[in-house]
């Protein structure tokens, strides 16, 4: 069966401080893969989604990039925190894109 | 443009009946979602339409009706562990760019 799995699950970071979140996949091949953020009181939304290994296609223009070295590795990176990055990031998975997506446990990101 | 309307928020009583209702405005219709997210955790699939009629599933029902750009969700036999949020996303064709778009969610909260 397929699994995802993502961390950290919470994260207090300073402002300005580099950021590194890490997604993996398993028991499945090629899958599309998403980050989004939830802020407090605020939808899904979505910020890069990956096809495939080093296709990356950015939603929203901001501090963070994304990474896709391995085939089910998703990176969320940034080099200096905004206080405005604060929120829920999920990693998902999905067979076809825009499909039913299998989401991970989440990261709490607090930048204080 | 693009558009997703939800109630903010809900409030039921145990083992009471609830719908939690959706509106939709896009260009390209190609399916709506249904996501439940309890506190702090990820989203998980509840349902899927993309044809019109109600789709049952246990005590969660789903009802579609493209004409109307409408959709709802229908808890029965309502319980304590219902109280979460309520997501409605939609699948978009329009320009061959297939996406997911998410409504802010409801949040139902089940009272004894």
């Amino acid at each position: 069966s397929q699994t995802i799995h993502q961390w950290p699950a919470t994260l207090v970071q300073p402002v300005g401080s580099p950021l590194s979140l890490e997604c993996t996949v398993e028991g499945t091949s090629n899958p599309n893969l998403y980050w989004y953020r939830q802020a407090a009181g605020r939808g899904l939304q979505l910020l890069f989604y990956s096809v495939g290994i080093g296709q990356i296609s950015s939603e929203v223009p901001q501090n963070l990039s994304a990474s896709r070295p391995q085939d089910r590795q998703f990176i969320l990176s940034s080099k200096k925190l905004l206080l405005s990055d604060s929120g829920f990031y999920l990693c998902a998975w999905s067979v076809f894109i825009a499909e039913k997506l299998f989401f991970g446990s989440g990261t709490q990101l607090s930048v204080l | 443009g693009q558009n997703i309307d939800q109630p903010t928020e809900m409030t039921a009583t145990e083992g009471a009946i609830v719908q939690i209702n959706c509106t939709y405005q896009t260009s390209g219709f190609n399916g709506l979602f249904w996501y439940q997210q309890h506190a702090g955790e990820a989203p998980t699939f509840l349902s899927y339409n993309v044809l019109d009629g109600l789709e049952e599933k246990g005590r969660f029902s789903s009802f579609l009706s493209r004409s109307k750009g409408y959709s709802y969700l229908l808890l029965k036999e309502l319980q304590m562990k219902d109280s979460a949020s309520y997501l409605c996303a939609v699948r978009d064709n329009a320009g061959n760019n297939r996406k997911l778009i998410w409504g802010l969610g409801t949040s139902l909260a089940v009272n004894p």
